[in-house]
C-alpha cells in the first residue's frame, strides 16, 4: 500500500491550466476506474471533486476535470481561480479492496 | 443534509486504547458503506478502514491492521473506530467519511470534520 506519486507543488496564473498527475500501479490506478481526487483548503475538511476518474459531483465547477492513461491519473483544472489554491489529493481503489490517497499537491496560483 | 459527526478524541499515552464514533443523519446509514481516513499534523491523507453497509465486510491499511477495528451499528446510526497499541505514529485527526452510492466502492463523498488524536505521554 504505498501512496500514490504526486508532484509536491503546481502552480499557474489566473486563467491559465494547471494539471496534477496521480502515478500509481497496475493494482490500483491502473486496474480500476475508481479513482478519485480531493480538494483541501488549509484548516479545512477534503472536499470531493472528481469521482470514477472523470465525473463530478453536483456543484462542483466544471474547470475541473479528470482523466487517466494506464497507470496515471490526472486532474485538470481550466481557467485556475484564485480560490482554487488548496491542496488535492488523488485517491484510488485497490486490489485488495482497500484505498489508497496520494502524497498531495499544493497547488498556487500566482 | 448528510451529516457525520466524529467523537472520541483526545489525549492519549502510548501502547493504551480509544474509541472513536462517527454518528451519521441525513440518509439511510444501513445502505451505505463508510471509511475512517486520517491526517496527522502537517502530512497527507492516509486511508485507515472501511467497513460494507452491513457490516460483514471490513478492510484496513496494513499500518493499522491487528491494532484498530471498525464496526458499526445500524440501529443507532453510528460507526466506530476501536484503536489500539497506539503510537506516536498514530497521532493524527480522524475523519469519517461515507462511501458513494451504489455497489462499487470508488468515493469519499461527504466527510466529518474530524476528531484529534494526541498521543503523549
Amino acid at each position: 500500500q504505498s501512496a500514490l506519486t504526486q508532484p509536491a507543488s503546481v502552480s499557474g496564473s489566473p486563467g491559465q491550466s494547471i494539471t496534477i498527475s496521480c502515478t500509481g500501479t497496475s493494482s490500483d490506478v491502473g486496474g480500476y476506474n475508481y479513482v478519485s481526487w480531493y480538494q483541501q483548503h488549509p484548516g479545512k475538511v477534503p472536499k470531493l471533486m472528481i469521482y470514477d476518474v472523470t465525473e463530478r459531483p453536483a456543484g462542483v465547477a466544471n474547470r475541473f476535470s479528470g482523466s487517466k492513461s494506464g497507470n496515471t491519473a490526472s486532474l485538470t483544472i481550466s481557467g485556475l481561480q484564485a480560490e482554487d489554491e488548496a491542496d488535492y489529493y488523488c485517491c484510488s481503489f485497490t486490489s485488495t479492496s482497500t484505498f489508497v490517497f496520494g502524497t498531495g499537491t499544493q497547488v498556487t496560483v500566482l | 443534509q448528510v451529516q457525520l459527526l466524529e467523537s472520541g478524541g483526545g489525549v492519549v499515552q502510548p501502547g493504551r486504547s480509544l474509541r472513536l464514533s462517527c454518528a451519521a443523519s441525513g440518509f439511510t446509514f444501513s445502505s451505505y458503506a463508510m471509511h475512517w481516513v486520517r491526517q496527522a499534523p502537517g502530512k497527507g491523507l492516509e486511508w485507515v478502514a472501511v467497513i460494507s453497509d452491513d457490516g460483514s465486510r471490513t478492510h484496513y491499511a496494513d499500518s493499522v491492521t491487528g491494532r484498530f477495528t471498525i464496526s458499526r451499528d445500524n440501529s443507532k446510526s453510528t460507526f466506530y473506530l476501536q484503536l489500539n497499541s497506539l503510537g506516536a505514529e498514530d497521532m493524527a485527526i480522524y475523519y469519517c467519511a461515507r462511501e458513494g452510492p451504489g455497489d462499487n466502492w470508488s468515493m469519499l463523498d461527504y466527510w466529518g470534520q474530524g476528531t484529534l488524536v494526541t498521543v503523549s505521554s
